[in-house]
């Protein structure tokens, strides 16, 4: 298997664009997660899926991002408008049942200029 | 409110010596524990775990402490090596919270040669 693999490694886009954060978890694992790490706040939880179903997004900061899972192979992150703030490293995980541990993604380095 | 706390943002070793990282919880329902490596540009990758039943994991060069009473935890490298280098992620879940891990904020860990 080829781990999570998230797209794109880096995005680079001007204030009041829209970007959208792709990731997609290994074949099998029913938990898909999302974090964002910043230098002030380490790793935070932003949303969690299980089998596709949104369970937790009281992490998302705003009503600006929204986060999808339109099957067990893809999710999304999308942040619109962006703004210079939302600049961070933004990972996908995924994992299987309750086995603990997750695996990452290499995650998405965002800037917004 | 952070749940997992990691009060030493970095922490510098010399080559051979011991590294002692440290992790504080305040959540009295955390009852699986783990760490994270993470090298830059990479997504955090599972080091070692520890169940509430146990105080103590061992796995090479690697021990994780578990100190329930004081809700605290730690991770010993010993001998600490270069390769080493790396932000350190403790985090824990509670059983019944859905697989869903809260991350401290990192420790830096720098191994001089």
């Amino acid at each position: 298997d080829a781990g999570v693999i998230q797209s794109p490694r880096h995005e680079v886009t001007e204030m009041g664009q829209e970007v959208t954060l792709r990731c997609k978890p290994i074949s099998g694992h029913d938990y898909l997660f999302w974090y964002r790490q910043t230098m002030m706040r380490g790793l935070e939880l932003l949303i969690y899926f299980n089998n596709n179903v949104p369970i937790d997004d009281s992490g998302m900061p705003e009503d600006r991002f929204s986060a999808k899972m339109p099957n067990a192979s893809f999710s999304t992150l999308k942040i619109q408008p962006s703004e210079p703030r939302d600049s961070a490293v933004y990972f996908c995980a995924s994992s299987f049942a309750n086995s603990g541990g997750y695996t990452f993604g290499s995650g998405t380095r965002l800037t917004v200029v | 409110d952070q749940q997992v706390k990691q009060n030493s943002p970095s922490l510098s070793v010399q080559e051979g010596r011991i590294s002692i990282l440290n992790c504080d919880y305040t959540n009295s329902m955390f009852d699986y524990f783990l760490w994270y490596k993470k090298y830059p540009a990479e997504g955090p990758t599972f080091l070692i775990s520890i169940s509430s039943i146990k105080d103590k994991n061992e796995d090479g060069r690697f021990t994780v402490f578990l100190n329930k009473s004081a809700k605290h935890l730690s991770l010993h490298i010993v001998p600490s090596q270069p390769g080493d280098s790396a932000v350190y992620f403790c985090a824990a879940s509670a059983r019944g919270a859905g697989n869903m891990l809260t991350f401290g904020g990192g420790t830096r860990l720098m191994v001089k040669p």
